[in-house]
């Protein structure tokens, strides 16, 4: 069974940082582009960044680029996203996702984590 | 990377089918076969996969399900309408340059 858990979460100053971090089990790590989406307070969903298998390849959103990395450890069966100088406009839920199938690129959120909150306020 | 376009509500009455539409452009929703759906019971909870690779469905999600695509709109129909499909449904695309995009969300009342 695929299992993704996220912690990390928590209240942050604005201009803060935060190291999210994603748990994986029930699946070969290694063979699966990873990703974070996130849901802000009453919005939708919004993807965030997506990794490669073997972390060559990164693609951000526009408005966390320069400011978040993702990363991962396949040795570890672990996903990461470092966030840096946080906005208010941050506060959201975020999910750690596994593409759907093991693909030459991320295709579609498969599988998710129940999610972190992170809240970026003074 | 503009969201894609869906209706903000729907609504229709047990038994009945509804459609829900996903607008986008031939960067994302026309130019690859990988549109998917995703129920949202509880925002803020984990969202379920429901449809994946424009019409695919998962097992496990009831045949009431299905997705279909025509030029840069993608559709989800559900059929035979249940109270707890009372939800928020979203799209996704992948987008190339290896990005997703997700829809504005739409929410369904049964």
């Amino acid at each position: 069974e695929v299992q993704l858990v996220e912690s990390g979460g928590g209240l942050v100053q604005p201009g803060g940082s935060l190291r999210l971090s994603c748990a994986a089990s029930g699946f070969t790590f290694s063979s699966y582009w990873m990703s974070w989406v996130r849901q802000a307070p009453g919005k939708g969903l919004e993807w965030v960044a997506n990794i490669k298998q073997d972390g060559s390849e990164k693609s951000y959103v526009d408005s966390v680029k320069g400011r978040f990395t993702i990363s991962r450890d396949n040795g570890e069966n672990s996903l990461y996203l470092q966030m840096n100088s946080l906005r208010a406009e941050d506060t959201a839920v975020y999910f750690c996702v596994r593409d759907i199938a093991s693909r030459a690129y991320g295709s579609s959120p498969g599988y998710w984590g129940q999610g972190t909150l992170v809240t970026v306020s003074s | 990377q503009s969201a894609l376009t869906q209706p903000r509500s729907v609504s229709g009455s047990p038994g009945q089918s509804v459609t829900i539409s996903c607008t986008g452009t031939s960067s994302d929703v026309g130019g690859y076969k990988y549109v998917s759906w995703y129920q949202q019971l509880h925002p803020g909870k984990a969202p379920k996969l429901m449809i994946y690779d424009d019409t695919k469905r998962p097992s496990g999600v009831p045949d009431r399900f299905s997705g279909s695509k025509s030029g840069n709109t993608a559709s989800l129909t559900i059929s035979g309408l249940q109270a707890d499909d009372e939800a928020d449904y979203y799209c996704c695309s992948y987008a190339g340059s290896y990005a997703w995009v997700f829809g504005g969300g739409t929410k369904l009342t049964v």
